[in-house]
């Protein structure tokens, strides 16, 4: 089976810091994405990076940015420079190929971001 | 662009009533999902479609129904409800299949 895990279920971390969130997926696929996806306090699901398996290189998007380790099966997701608003739930997700959009969710880990 | 909208936003049901959850997107995505949340988890899809008359199920079908007749909507019908059924329910769409966006969820009680 097709797993995502998320060992961290809090993080805290001071508002200008740099804090790195944990996952780590399990899949015999060789073709699947992974991504980050913020649940502020209003549930709305927002996807926050995205990177594809096959792309040696890892994705950036602003401040965020991932760590993706292929043969650890690791993909870590760094929050630099801090702000009060990435306070949040995030959650790791897989999307395995051949599973028609299938994603597959880790158990989140919540953001607290201290002032 | 409005994205992927859903109603209603909060619902309370009784044991046995039955409703349906609407959702409709305008990004003429062919990939559509109904994921629900349950406290202090992720989400699990409930049922997806791939195109407009091509529904399949997910991890977590049973008590739910789907259809889709057009490429914009795709609603999910709750028949008997039961207490097990109460959590957040979210639609999403998808162009590729990969990735995806979510509606705002809606929240379900059962009592």
């Amino acid at each position: 089976a097709q797993t995502v895990t998320q060992s961290q279920p809090e993080m805290s971390v001071q508002e200008a810091e740099t804090v790195t969130l944990s996952c780590t997926y399990d899949t015999s696929e060789s073709d699947y994405y992974l991504f980050w996806y913020k649940q502020p306090p209003s549930r709305q699901m927002i996807l926050v990076i995205r990177q594809e398996a096959y792309k040696q290189q890892n994705a950036t998007e602003n401040r965020f940015s991932v760590n993706f380790q292929k043969a650890a099966k690791s993909f870590s997701l760094k929050i630099s420079d801090s702000q009060l608003g990435d306070a949040a739930m995030y959650f790791c997700a897989s999307n395995y190929g051949g599973s028609q959009g299938n994603l597959i969710f880790g158990k989140g880990t919540k953001l607290s971001v201290k002032p | 662009n409005a994205g992927v909208t859903q109603t209603p936003k909060f619902r309370i049901l009784k044991i046995g009533q039955s409703m349906t959850l609407q959702c409709a997107q305008d990004m003429n995505h062919n990939y559509m999902y109904w994921y629900r949340q349950d406290p202090g988890m992720g989400l699990k899809l409930i049922y997806y479609s791939v195109g407009a008359g091509i529904t399949d199920k997910g991890e977590v079908p049973n008590g739910y129904n789907v259809s889709r007749s057009t490429t914009e909507d795709f609603p999910l019908r709750l028949e008997l409800a039961a207490p097990s059924q109460t959590s957040v329910y979210f639609c999403a769409s998808s162009k590729t299949g990969y990735e995806q966006y979510f509606g705002p969820g809606t929240r379900l009680t059962v009592t």
